[in-house]
């Protein structure tokens, strides 16, 4: 079972270099998410698409824009990457709302910017 | 607005000892509550949830009670054994549903023989 991929796993960039992260999943769900990850402040979310053709930011959008490529893919963009952008990247995706299903995270993308 | 309060770790435990992890929330009305846990090199997986007041969700032989009066959902396992160490998430999603979870800091939890 694929569940939900993410490339590249590993990525180090220079400060205003531009990357694509790149999520599929093949559960047939509607909706998808992007977290960051960093020491002290669990998840927080970038970006959400509740279904095909939405996308809506979430806490922390500011220096990434996303793509929801069709139900099956949701991308992630950096244009002018910063050091402050280094974490890890987690996509997940949910059939539901949250509340009465469950999100299930791809395994992550550890990110470095310099 | 809606926020999650963890309890510091790590947490270092022998195996078999009792675990808690107290997690306590700050929402309006009536949030859905989970636990998420994360396995070294992993994504996160649901462990458990509660979606009303006085739910017990329970998964794993860990279990957790939707407490409102206490706006707390701690999670509790009576033997803890070297395969769950992980980090543990709490989390929730707000009343009326919708897709954003909000989560905790995370507890590490450590489990030695």
């Amino acid at each position: 079972n694929a569940g939900v991929t993410q490339t590249p796993k590993f990525q180090v960039l220079k400060t205003g270099q531009s990357m694509t992260l790149q999520c599929a999943q093949d559960m047939n769900h509607n909706s998808m998410y992007w977290y960051r990850q960093d020491p002290g402040m669990g998840l927080r979310l970038i970006y959400y698409s509740a279904s095909e053709g939405t996308t809506d930011k979430g806490e922390v959008p500011n220096g990434y824009n996303v793509s929801r490529l069709n139900k099956r893919e949701f991308s992630l963009r950096l244009e002018s990457a910063a050091p402050s952008q280094t974490s890890v990247y987690f996509c997940a995706s949910s059939e539901l709302a949250v509340n009465t299903g469950e999100l299930f995270f791809g395994e992550g993308s550890r990110l470095t910017v310099l | 607005g809606d926020s999650v309060t963890q309890m510091e770790g790590p947490v270092t435990l022998s195996e078999e000892a009792f675990l808690t992890i107290n997690c306590t929330y700050t929402a309006t009305g009536y949030p859905s509550l989970f636990w998420y846990v994360q396995y070294p090199g992993e994504g996160l997986q649901l462990l458990l949830k509660a979606t009303k007041a006085d739910d017990k969700g329970s998964n794993k032989g860990f279990e957790a009670t939707y407490r409102k009066e206490t706006t707390s959902f701690h999670l509790e396992k009576g033997s803890v054994q070297v395969s769950d160490s992980a980090v543990y998430f709490c989390a929730l999603s707000p009343t009326g549903g919708g897709n954003k979870l909000t989560f905790g800091t995370g507890t590490q939890l450590k489990v030695e023989l």
